[in-house]
C-alpha cells in the first residue's frame, strides 16, 4: 500500500530564516505531488505541483519555492521567511482515476514564523 | 462566484443524529466527487469518492451526487462523537481539482 511521510511536523522558525519542508512517498512510482497550505480558515491552497522529477508547477507567486530531486521526494522551500508564511502545509499525492484525480494527503507540518 | 461553495458551519448536532453536509458547484465539466474528513491539526484522510449520479453507501456515510443540480451531499448516520471534525468536498475534472472550504462539524454526546 501506498504511503506518505512529511516532515517536520511542527517547526518554529524566525522571520528571514530559511525553511525546508520534506515529503517522500512509498509504495508508488511517477506520482503527481502537491504542496498546499491552509490557514486558519480551513481552506486548501494549491502552492505547487509536480507530474515528475524536476517538472514544477507554481499555482501562486509567493515566497516560497519546491523541488523534486526525486521520482517520490518533493521539498517546500523559502530563503527567508515571512510572518505571512505561517500555516498549515500539506504535502500530497494523487491516483488517477480515469475520470479524475484522488489525492491522499500526509500529516502535515505546522509552520509558525515568529 | 466560487466553483465550489460549502457552508463553513459551524454544524453541532446531538450524538444518534443524522447529519448533511453539502456542496454546490458551477462547473458542469466536474466528473468526480470526493469528501475528505480532517481532524483537527491532521492532514485531511479521504472519506469515499464516486463517479457518477446517483447514492453510494460506506457503513454510516452515504455519498449522494445530483449533476443534473450539481450538489453533493454526505449524510452521517448514527452520528458520534467521533466524526467532530471538518468535512471538505473536492471535485476534479482532469488534473484539476477544488475542493470546497469545509464543514466544521461537531457531534455533542
Amino acid at each position: 500500500s501506498q504511503t506518505i511521510h512529511q516532515w517536520p511536523a511542527t517547526l518554529v522558525q524566525p522571520v528571514g530564516s530559511p525553511l525546508s519542508l520534506e515529503c517522500t512517498v512509498e509504495g508508488t512510482s511517477n506520482p503527481n505531488l502537491y504542496w498546499y497550505r491552509q490557514a486558519a480558515g480551513r481552506g486548501l491552497q494549491l502552492l505547487f505541483y509536480s507530474v515528475g522529477i524536476g517538472q514544477i508547477s507554481s499555482e501562486v507567486p509567493q515566497n516560497l519555492s519546491a523541488s523534486r530531486p526525486q521520482d517520490r521526494q518533493f521539498i517546500l522551500s523559502s530563503k527567508k521567511l515571512l510572518l505571512s508564511d505561517s500555516g498549515f502545509y500539506l504535502c500530497a499525492w494523487s491516483v488517477f482515476r480515469g475520470a479524475g484525480n484522488t489525492i491522499y494527503f500526509g500529516e502535515g507540518s505546522w509552520l509558525t514564523v515568529v | 462566484q466560487k466553483e465550489v461553495e460549502q457552508d463553513p458551519g459551524p454544524l453541532s448536532v446531538p450524538e444518534g443524529a443524522i447529519v448533511s453536509l453539502n456542496c454546490t458547484y458551477s462547473n458542469s465539466a466536474f466528473q468526480y466527487f470526493m469528501w475528505y474528513r480532517q481532524y483537527s491539526r491532521k492532514g485531511p484522510e479521504l472519506l469515499m469518492y464516486t463517479y457518477s449520479s446517483g447514492n453510494k453507501e460506506d457503513g454510516r456515510f452515504t455519498a449522494q451526487v445530483d449533476k443534473s443540480s450539481k450538489y453533493i451531499s454526505l449524510f452521517i448516520r448514527d452520528s458520534q462523537p467521533s466524526d467532530s471534525a471538518t468535512y471538505l468536498c473536492a471535485m476534479s475534472m482532469g488534473g484539476k481539482l477544488i475542493f470546497g472550504q469545509g464543514t466544521e462539524l461537531s457531534v455533542k454526546p
